[in-house]
């Protein structure tokens, strides 16, 4: 069974930065794309990044282009996200989510709240 | 970036009837190796986001058939036959043809 678990989310002052996890098991990691989605408090969903299956490219939105970076550990099974500069804006649920036959978002984790606030 | 406009915002059903959920595009969806990465999810309540649809047309494994997937271009439809209570929620399209990769607003399906 596909299992995603996100941690590392919490309050956070704006301008500082926080890095999320995602731990997957069930599956052969290193085969797949992984992406984080968010979602804002009751509002809709935005794709924030995604990464090949090798680490070895990584995509972004201008949203967070140059603030956020998408990593992965193969060897650990684990997905982060390191999220520099937060604006409140980044207020959100962050979903770790993997890939399958040609869509990005196939399997999801529970979500991780980031609040930025002072 | 391109634009999804999903209509109506929110759907009033009673259980066993026909829902349907438009999805335009303000660009064509059709990717250069002739694919269409439209897709489908639903989140129910409280819940993550689920795949439904993907490639305009294709259910997810363990998704019911009475979910259908169809259009072409920049205009797309999901119906669902016989709404159950559990197809409740908020319902969203999304597009990775064009980047950045897009979500549509969502429509929320109730009961009347």
């Amino acid at each position: 069974e596909v299992q995603l678990v996100e941690t590392g989310g919490g309050l956070v002052q704006p301008g500082r930065s926080l890095k999320l996890s995602c731990v997957a098991s069930g599956f052969t990691f290193n085969n797949y794309w992984m992406s984080w989605t968010r979602q804002a408090p009751g509002k809709g969903l935005e794709w924030v990044a995604s990464i090949t299956n090798s680490g070895g490219s990584t995509y972004y939105p201008d949203s967070v282009k140059g603030r956020f970076t998408i990593s992965r550990d193969n060897a650990q099974n684990t997905l982060y996200l390191q999220m520099n500069s937060l604006r409140s804006e980044d207020t959100a649920t962050y979903y770790c989510t993997r890939d399958t036959m040609g869509t990005l978002f196939a399997y999801w984790g529970q979500g991780t709240l980031v609040t930025v606030s002072s | 970036d391109v634009v999804l406009t999903q209509t109506p915002v929110s759907l009033s059903v009673t259980l066993g009837d026909q829902a349907s959920i438009s999805c335009r595009s303000s660009q064509s969806l059709e990717y250069s190796d002739g694919y269409t990465y439209l897709e489908w999810y639903l989140q129910k309540p409280g819940q993550s986001p689920q795949l439904l649809i993907y490639g305009v047309s294709n259910r997810f494994s363990g998704v019911p058939d009475r979910f259908i997937g169809s259009g072409s271009g920049t205009d797309f439809t999901l119906k669902i036959s016989r709404v159950e209570p559990e197809d409740l929620g908020v319902y969203y399209c999304f597009q990775a043809t064009h980047d950045p990769y897009t979500f549509g607003a969502g429509t929320k399906l109730e009961l009347k």
